[in-house]
């Protein structure tokens, strides 16, 4: 079936520094969407990408969608404490409201 | 407005017993759909329901596992007998209106089940 890879796994950084999450998929995506879940709580919707080559950004985060659509970011320029968390990318799959999340990436910003 | 509402919070309970899971999608949301996440996994698609009748239940693990949304209100997702692979957080999320792509999800607080 459709699978959804996520990198990294997790990432360390200084507070200030700047982090990126991969997700890569082998199919065409119709769209995909990116949640954060914050330490003991539940996923949160943050965005969501439809166009190929597509970018949206949301103060210091940045959403691409591949050309190909096959690909997504997300990056945070200047990550605070307030950032920690896992982000999630989740793969729409046809026209059912079923989402493929990738494995997430959880994030630690050390102040 | 209330967002979508899990209970319990947690449940620990032995092998072979059963445990119910309930939640109550957010007012006026026609689609339900529940997930789960195995420690440091990915969250997976369990089953997802358009007001009562079951859309998609192509996630669900085997017939041990048995969802319910008499009247398409809150939905129960019942584990009967629970074996220790189970164990995990049982997330419920919510969507409005018509089951279509593009949809996000709100999801709720989800229920940490650990099976002993």
């Amino acid at each position: 079936g459709q699978q959804v890879m996520q990198i990294p796994q997790y990432q360390h950084v200084q507070e200030g520094e700047d982090f990126t999450t991969y997700c890569n998929s082998s199919t065409t995506l119709s769209n995909i969407q990116w949640y954060k879940q914050r330490p003991g709580g539940h996923p949160v919707f943050l965005i969501q990408l439809v166009k190929s080559g597509e970018v949206k950004k949301q103060k210091r985060l940045t959403f691409q969608f591949g050309e190909a659509k096959k690909n997504s970011s997300l990056h945070i320029t200047a990550t605070q404490t307030t950032d920690v968390g896992t982000y999630f990318c989740a793969a729409g799959s046809g026209n059912t409201g079923k989402l493929i999340f990738g494995q997430g990436t959880t994030l630690q910003v050390k102040p | 407005e209330a967002g979508v509402t899990q209970f319990p919070s947690h449940s620990v309970i032995e092998k072979g017993q059963t445990v119910t899971l309930r939640c109550d999608p957010i007012s006026g949301h026609d689609n339900l759909y529940w997930y789960r996440r195995v420690m440091g996994k990915e969250i997976k698609f369990l089953l997802h329901f358009v007001k009562e009748s079951k859309q998609d239940e192509s996630g669900m693990p085997n017939n041990r596992f048995l969802a319910e949304r008499t009247g398409g209100t809150y939905s129960t997702l019942k584990v009967q007998p629970a074996e220790l692979e189970d164990s995990g957080v049982y997330f419920c999320a919510s969507s409005r209106s018509l089951p279509m792509a593009n949809e996000k999800l709100f999801f709720g607080s989800g229920t940490q089940l650990s099976v002993l």
